[in-house]
């Protein structure tokens, strides 16, 4: 079975400019979840697509937006980028069912300069 | 509102020592557990997780954890360390009523030294 995917691996953005990170979730899996990990901290929740609908938000603006689409894979796009956007940024998969275990991908690398 | 704390953010062991990662929790009821490791550059990888059941959980590469419903913990053990140990390791809970969504500790570094 293939694990989660993630693209691109890194990419450098400038403040204000917008970003697409996209995910291709594990075989079989049915929700994407999308986390943010600072540099010395452990993932922070942002939010979790299942149906294509928002499924469960975390601590983040608008300007944090996702799609998932009819194949469970997902996008994450933030719009006016900021400083401290720059992070690891890890999508995860799981059954929608069940007991929460996330797959997660090798995440994308966002640096905001 | 949940909380997970490690309160090592450093760890440092001689190989073939033995280990203890430390995890508190605060939570509304008995969360699901998770143990993750991540190697420099790389993505999470799922060590063990704790549902319900034995208190004893046994995972991949050599690791187990016990859950201490009194005293909110979910420490993680090794008998004896490897250099390919090294990695950050982080303690995360969960739980069905909140949806498949995770809250991280904030990890703690494990250095092996030969």
């Amino acid at each position: 079975e293939t694990g989660v995917t993630q693209s691109p691996t890194h990419l450098i953005k400038t403040r204000g400019q917008q970003v697409t990170l996209r995910c291709s979730s594990q075989s079989g899996h049915n929700t994407v979840s999308w986390y943010q990990q600072a540099l010395g901290q452990g993932p922070q929740f942002i939010f979790q697509y299942y149906r294509e609908e928002e499924n469960g938000r975390g601590n983040f603006p608008p300007r944090f937006s996702g799609l998932q689409f009819p194949n469970y894979s997902s996008e994450l796009n933030v719009n006016a980028l900021e400083l401290d956007d720059s992070a690891l940024y890890l999508c995860a998969s799981s059954f929608r069912t069940g007991a929460n275990v996330l797959t997660f991908g090798a995440g994308s690398r966002l640096t905001v300069l | 509102a949940q909380s997970v704390t490690q309160p090592d953010i450093h760890i440092t062991v001689s190989e073939g020592a033995s280990l203890e990662l430390r995890c508190n929790y605060s939570y509304g009821a008995t969360p699901y557990l998770f143990w993750y490791v991540q190697s420099p550059g790389q993505g999470l990888q799922l060590l063990l997780k704790y549902f319900s059941g034995d208190t004893l959980v046994q995972g991949i590469k050599g690791f187990e954890a016990e859950f201490k419903r009194s005293q909110s913990s979910f420490n993680l053990r090794k008998p004896s360390v490897h250099w390919s140990d090294a990695a950050e390791y982080f303690c995360a809970v969960g739980h069905m009523e909140y949806g498949n969504k995770l809250v991280f500790g904030a990890g703690t570094i494990l250095r092996v030294k030969s």
